[in-house]
């Protein structure tokens, strides 16, 4: 089945306290990103990759790191996470970044305290 | 840059009345997509419309491209409770997406 799985779905930590969340796809995808969900926001890209170790920064990057060494995995790093970054985390993968359908991961909610 | 918008961000129906939203850019777009996310879940893709004009149709859906390609509309005929969520827009141009802030619809049984 194709897919794009997160992990974790939950997660409530402490500020300052380094975390990943993990995104993988199953569907040989180059296009990967990153978007947190906020109320009366909608989806705000944080970071995206073209491919293997091509990736770059989209709306709202700051504190956040992201890595791709293989295709089908693009984790998202928080080093110092702070409350503001308190979200619903997607991940998403296509084809490519403009043309095809976005598939989203089942979110990861995020509580920084 | 480029900027997506919907408009209101929030609409009640009671079930069978007709529904229609509207998705404006501040840009020329090559493509425009839309996506349901039910409550808890996450964004969906229903549809993508590339030409302009375009129309297409899902069941009780039917979505519209403008034809200056800077707009689009989504009209849900008879709604009905599965129908509630929130609808995304997302525009593409100069390689990007660009996603809606959304509209949520609730439909009173």
């Amino acid at each position: 089945e194709a897919q794009v799985t997160q992990n974790p779905r939950y997660l409530i930590t402490v500020t300052g306290k380094k975390l990943t969340v993990t995104c993988s796809q199953n569907m040989n995808h180059e296009y990967m990103s990153w978007y947190r969900q906020d109320p009366g926001l909608g989806l705000r890209q944080i970071y995206y990759s073209m491919n293997v170790e091509v990736t770059d920064k989209g709306d709202v990057p700051e504190g956040y790191k992201v890595s791709r060494k293989e295709k089908r995995n693009f984790p998202l790093i928080l080093e110092s996470p702070s409350p503001n970054q308190t979200s619903l985390y997607f991940c998403a993968s296509s084809p490519n970044r403009e043309r095809y359908e976005q598939y989203f991961g089942p979110g990861t909610r995020l509580t920084v305290t | 840059g480029q900027q997506v918008m919907q408009i209101p961000q929030y609409q009640h129906v009671q079930e069978g009345e007709d529904f229609t939203t509207y998705c404006n850019s501040s840009t020329t777009l090559s493509n425009i997509q839309w996506y349901k996310q039910r409550p808890g879940g996450h964004p969906v893709f229903l549809i993508q419309l590339v030409k302009s004009g375009e129309v297409k149709k899902q069941k009780r859906l039917t979505f519209q491209f403008g034809e200056a390609k800077k707009n689009s509309s989504l009209h849900i005929t008879a709604t009905q409770t599965t129908d509630v969520g929130t609808y995304f827009c997302a525009g593409g141009a100069n390689s990007k997406l660009t996603f809606g802030k959304g509209i949520t619809l609730s439909v009173r049984p």
